[in-house]
């Protein structure tokens, strides 16, 4: 089945403590990017890959990191997370000329206290 | 500035009627992508329906239909016979083909359909 893997579902964790939300793609999709998803502002982007190796930031890149080692993974890394990033996140991949939109991770609720 | 705006945080719909979600979009691109997407109480976002710049016919996919007027930059999302099943938040997004193809999403519409 075509999907896009996140994991973990749910995290709690404190304020400091460096955590990876996992993202992986079984489609061969060169495009993959990060949202988070906060009550009234919608989704916004955090990072993005065009492809292996190359990365760029989105709109809210604060206090996050990637990397595309590897076309299917592009995982998420939160070096020092803080309450305010505290959010629903999105990883989804799509082609590059994907008319069909992106595929959508099932989401990582974090909560950092 | 944004590029794609939702007017309606919330609606409500009777079961069986139609219902009309709007979205207007900002870009200077020719070549751009118009997409919808739904996400249920459980969260996931679940792809509606695509509208291309270049398409000159009204997309649609079963129950959903895409209202594009590109002169007025608005792509409103029409929803027939709704069902109860449709409550949902849905989200506008635009794709710019030549700006680094990022998915610009509006904040999102809040829709309570009633038997």
């Amino acid at each position: 089945e075509a999907q896009v893997t996140q994991n973990p579902r749910y995290l709690i964790t404190v304020t400091g403590k460096k955590l990876t939300v996992t993202c992986s793609q079984n489609m061969n999709h060169e495009y993959m990017s990060w949202y988070r998803q906060d009550p009234g502002l919608g989704l916004r982007q955090i990072y993005y890959s065009m492809n292996v190796e190359v990365t760029d930031k989105g709109d809210v890149p604060e206090g996050y990191k990637v990397s595309r080692k590897e076309k299917r993974n592009f995982p998420l890394i939160l070096e020092s997370p803080s309450p305010n990033q505290t959010s629903l996140y999105f990883c989804a991949s799509s082609l590059r000329q994907g008319v069909d939109g992106y595929t959508f991770g099932s989401g990582t609720r974090l909560t950092v206290v | 500035a944004q590029k794609i705006t939702q007017t309606q945080p919330g609606m409500f719909v009777q079961e069986k009627e139609a219902v009309t979600l709007d979205c207007t979009y900002d870009t200077s691109d020719q070549s751009y992508g118009l997409f919808w997407y739904k996400q249920p109480s459980s969260g996931e976002m679940i792809f509606l329906i695509y509208q291309g710049s270049y398409d000159e016919q009204n997309a649609t996919e079963g129950r959903y239909s895409l209202n594009f007027q590109k002169a007025r930059k608005s792509a409103n999302l029409v929803i027939s016979a709704s069902q109860l099943g449709d409550s949902a938040m849905y989200f506008c997004a635009m794709r710019e083909w030549n700006s680094g193809y990022a998915l610009n999403f509006g904040k999102g519409t809040s829709l309570l359909v009633t038997p």
